[in-house]
Parts: structure tokens; C-alpha cells; sequence
């Protein structure tokens, strides 16, 4: 069975950069593409972006600028850092696994319980 | 860029069929996936490419697609089936995933 857990600061300060870790278990990461996406509170939700096997990546391009994400294999996880954050970016942050094909569209299959991150002073 | 609308709040007896929809300009085109939300939980995913279901998850949960329309229908609901419910696509023009803003469903 596919399990992703996120970890992170559950508090970030204004202007600083939110990282967060997902670690996968249950299946390698490597030939899967992987999926950040966020919800604030009491909103629906959002697509960050995906992280392709490749190492390439694909992001909102609403959040292009502030973004990264990469793939460690040997610790079979997944990172994103968000730079100069403010309190928009306050969200339940998840990590999934990407299912499908590009041609027939993406999907996300298997999803971590999510993370709380609040930017706040 | 591409939005899709659902209805906030959609409401159900148990053992009824309910019917969530997603309104896209020409959405008939693409391939929409949707997910159930409980309180507290992730997403799940429940249908793919407009009409699959993933291992695991009931038959009673079934979806079409077609000109500006897709749509999540849940037969013979159960109190089990609360959730927040939410549609996908890819969106060409921007380049992003796209998801609807999420219906409730409450069983009465």
C-alpha cells in the first residue's frame, strides 16, 4: 500500500521560505511523477505543481517564481520550498502521486494526510 | 483561464441519487477527474477520466462527460457519502491543473 506523509514547520514567518519534506513508502518514487497541491483554510484546493520521474518540474504559474521542488531517491522523497511567503500561504499542504497519462490528462491517485503550514509573525 | 463551476451544496435523502456537476466551457473535451473530501481527511480520488473508478471504490459512484457538462453521480446514497466533492481538469490554455471550487453533499 502507497503511503506519503508530509513534515515541515507548521509555522513560517512572513518574507522566509516554506519547506516541507514527503516521504513516500509502499512504492519507489522513481517512475512516478509527484503532485504538490494546497487548501486554505475552509477553501478548496489548489495545484502547486508536479515534479515529473525526470527531475523536470511544472508549476502554477501563479507560483512559478517563488517555487522549487526535487526528487531525493536515495531517501525516496519529495521536497518544496516556497520562497518570500505570506499569509495567503497559509494552507493544509499535500503531496500525491500522479496517475494517468499526459495525453489523457493527469489524476492524482494516492495523497498524504496533509500538513498545516501558517505564516504568521 | 479555464474555471469550473459546481454548485456550493447539494442535498439528499438516503437511498436517493445524487448528481454533482461541473460546468466547463467545452469540459465534453477533456478528461475530468473527481475526488471526495471528508472533514479532516485528504482527497480521494473516485472517478478518472470522466467515467473510471479507481480499485476500491463502489460502483454506486459513476461519472459522464459530455459539451459543457460533467458529472458525479452517486446512487443510493448513504450518510457515509458526506463529503466535499471536487472536480479536475487540465487546463491547455495555462497550463495548470484546474479544480472546481468543491460541493457539499449532505444526506438528510
Amino acid at each position: 500500500q502507497v503511503q506519503l506523509q508530509e513534515s515541515g514547520p507548521g509555522l513560517v514567518k512572513p518574507s522566509e521560505t516554506l519547506s516541507l519534506t514527503c516521504t513516500v513508502s509502499g512504492d519507489s518514487i522513481s517512475g512516478h511523477h509527484w503532485s504538490w497541491i494546497r487548501q486554505p483554510p475552509g477553501k478548496g484546493l489548489e495545484w502547486i505543481g508536479y515534479i515529473y520521474d525526470s527531475g523536470s518540474t511544472n508549476s502554477n504559474p501563479s507560483l512559478k517564481s517563488r517555487l522549487t521542488t526535487s526528487l531525493d531517491t536515495s531517501k525516496n522523497q519529495i521536497s518544496l520550498k516556497l520562497s518570500s511567503v505570506t499569509a495567503a500561504d497559509t494552507a493544509v499542504y499535500y503531496c500525491a502521486r500522479v496517475g494517468g497519462y499526459e495525453s489523457s490528462g493527469y489524476y492524482l491517485d494516492y495523497w498524504g494526510q496533509g500538513t498545516l503550514v501558517t505564516v504568521s509573525s | 483561464s479555464y474555471v469550473l463551476t459546481q454548485p456550493p451544496s447539494v442535498s439528499v435523502a438516503p437511498g436517493q441519487t445524487a448528481r454533482i456537476t461541473c460546468g466547463g466551457n467545452k469540459i465534453g473535451s477533456k478528461n475530468v477527474h473527481w475526488y471526495q473530501q471528508k472533514p479532516g481527511q485528504a482527497p480521494v480520488l473516485v472517478v478518472y477520466d470522466d467515467s473510471d473508478r479507481p480499485s476500491g471504490i463502489p460502483e454506486r459512484f459513476s461519472g459522464s462527460n459530455s459539451g459543457n457538462t460533467a458529472t458525479l453521480t452517486i446512487s443510493r446514497v448513504e450518510a457515509g457519502d458526506e463529503a466535499d466533492y471536487y472536480c479536475q481538469v487540465w487546463d491547455t490554455s495555462s497550463d495548470r491543473e484546474v479544480f472546481g471550487g468543491g460541493t457539499k453533499v449532505t444526506v438528510l
